[in-house]
């Protein structure tokens, strides 16, 4: 089945500072979706990126599809920021499968 | 702009016990999934639900078991609670198969 690594583990940076972000999965993927989760437990999608590069705000996601990877470039952190990142291909329709995540710290 | 809710936010049970978590969507939303996850273990998929009355299994459903009574609603059964477990399980739903996933805030689960 899918599996998903997610680099680096952990990352600390200080308030404006660029995050990168890795995911690097086993299996071709139709859907590649980032999620936040917050301090607190609340999950909310960033983006979907099966493909190509996307930009929102201050996130940027590659996806390189045949190398079966993506990452993520957060500009200018803050610590908002702060937080939990997951990576999700899915697996086949309906299946998506998570990375344990990137935990960020942004420090002021 | 659409809701999706859980019920309990925090369940506790006691061993061998049944027990029911519940979650609503006003999005419309064809399908529904339960996750679970667990410290350090990431979230892992128990069972989804395509659309009304349908069920399919995921990596984790042994243990499990679940009922899309009507498109807006999903219910999650621990059918005998585990001494000492703890878990946060999370319920999502989303439009159709390559759509994007809202979650629910989540249900806390310990049992003692």
């Amino acid at each position: 089945g899918q599996q998903v690594q997610q680099s680096p583990a952990s990352l600390v940076l200080q308030e404006g500072e660029n995050a990168e972000l890795q995911c690097n999965f086993s299996s071709t993927a139709t859907q590649l979706q980032w999620f936040y989760q917050s301090p607190g437990g609340s999950l909310v999608s960033l983006l979907s990126n099966p493909s190509g590069t996307k930009h929102t705000g201050r996130l940027t996601s590659t996806t390189v599809t045949k190398e079966r990877r993506s990452s993520l470039h957060i500009s200018s952190s803050q610590t908002t920021d702060s937080g939990t990142y997951l990576c999700a291909p899915d697996t086949n329709a309906y299946k998506v499968i998570f990375g344990k995540g990137t935990h960020l710290h942004v420090l002021p | 702009g659409g809701i999706i809710t859980q019920t309990p936010k925090f369940l506790i049970g006691q061993e061998g016990q049944k027990l029911t978590l519940k979650c609503q969507q006003n999005f419309n939303h064809d399908t529904m999934y339960w996750y679970r996850q667990d410290s350090g273990k990431g979230l892992r998929l128990i069972y989804y639900s395509i659309t009304e009355n349908d069920l399919q299994k995921g990596d984790l459903s042994e243990g499990y078991d679940a009922s899309r009574e009507k498109k807006s609603s999903f219910s999650l059964t621990v059918t005998s609670a585990q001494k000492n477990e703890m878990a946060v399980f999370l319920c999502a739903s989303s439009l159709n198969a390559n759509s994007d996933y809202t979650f629910g805030s989540g249900t806390r689960l310990l049992v003692i």
